[in-house]
């Protein structure tokens, strides 16, 4: 089955530090991808997505890049800040619902300190 | 603009107990999903619904029942609960054939089975 495997933290930065956190996945067959964000206390929003290879997701300064011969969505932030301390989960989901859901890698908590 | 609005939002259980969790949406999503989230497992389906009347099992569905009599909502049931299912709830939604734009999260429901 499809699977999303992800660095495990807690990843501990210093602010204005530049992020990397790894996603690969295996799939089946041609998944959207995912970056989700959980805030303290709260559920989980929508970073950024890609649809189809080599498409780059963006927001709020974080990218991601849909690398098919890789198979990897790692997420990027070029300075970070205290207030992207969360835990940020990688996903993945096809077109049509149902089962497929969204399959989840385990989360990465990141900590940004002053 | 409540998006999916989750109740209770904390709720202390003892062993054997049943309760029913609600989870509510007004974007007439088609799509309604019940997630779990442990510490080091992510999130994983628990049941999902893909219509009015309609439910079925997603990855760990032993232990909970679910109902979906009216489009907008989505009930998750423990007839008796186990201190394994101490845990955080999530109900998602989303709109078919729309996949791609994400799903929309509740602000989950902190159960602790004692």
């Amino acid at each position: 089955g499809d699977s999303v495997t992800q660095m495990e933290g807690p990843v501990t930065l210093s602010e204005e530090a530049c992020l990397t956190i790894n996603c690969t996945y295996t799939a089946t067959g041609y998944p959207s991808l995912f970056w989700y964000v959980q805030y303290p206390g709260e559920g989980l929003q929508l970073l950024l997505k890609a649809t189809k290879a080599d498409d780059k997701g963006s927001n709020k300064g974080f990218e991601a890049t849909y690398r098919k011969e890789t198979t990897s969505f790692h997420l990027e932030k070029g300075s970070v800040q205290v207030s992207d301390s969360a835990v940020y989960f990688c996903a993945l989901s096809y077109s049509g619902g149902g089962a497929d859901g969204l399959t989840f890698g385990k989360g990465t908590h990141l900590i940004i300190q002053p | 603009n409540a998006g999916v609005t989750q109740t209770p939002k904390f709720r202390v259980l003892k062993t054997g107990q049943s309760m029913t969790l609600l989870c509510a949406q007004d974007m007439n999503h088609e799509y309604m999903y019940w997630y779990r989230q442990d510490p080091g497992m992510g999130l994983r389906l628990i049941h999902y619904s893909v219509g009015e009347g309609t439910t079925a099992k997603g990855e760990v569905p032993d232990g909970y029942n679910v109902s979906r009599l009216k489009k907008q909502n989505f009930l998750l049931g423990l007839e008796s609960a186990a201190p394994s299912q101490t845990s955080v709830y999530f109900c998602a939604s989303n709109r078919r054939g729309r996949e791609v734009d994400g799903y929309t999260f509740g602000s989950g429901t902190r159960l602790t089975v004692v």
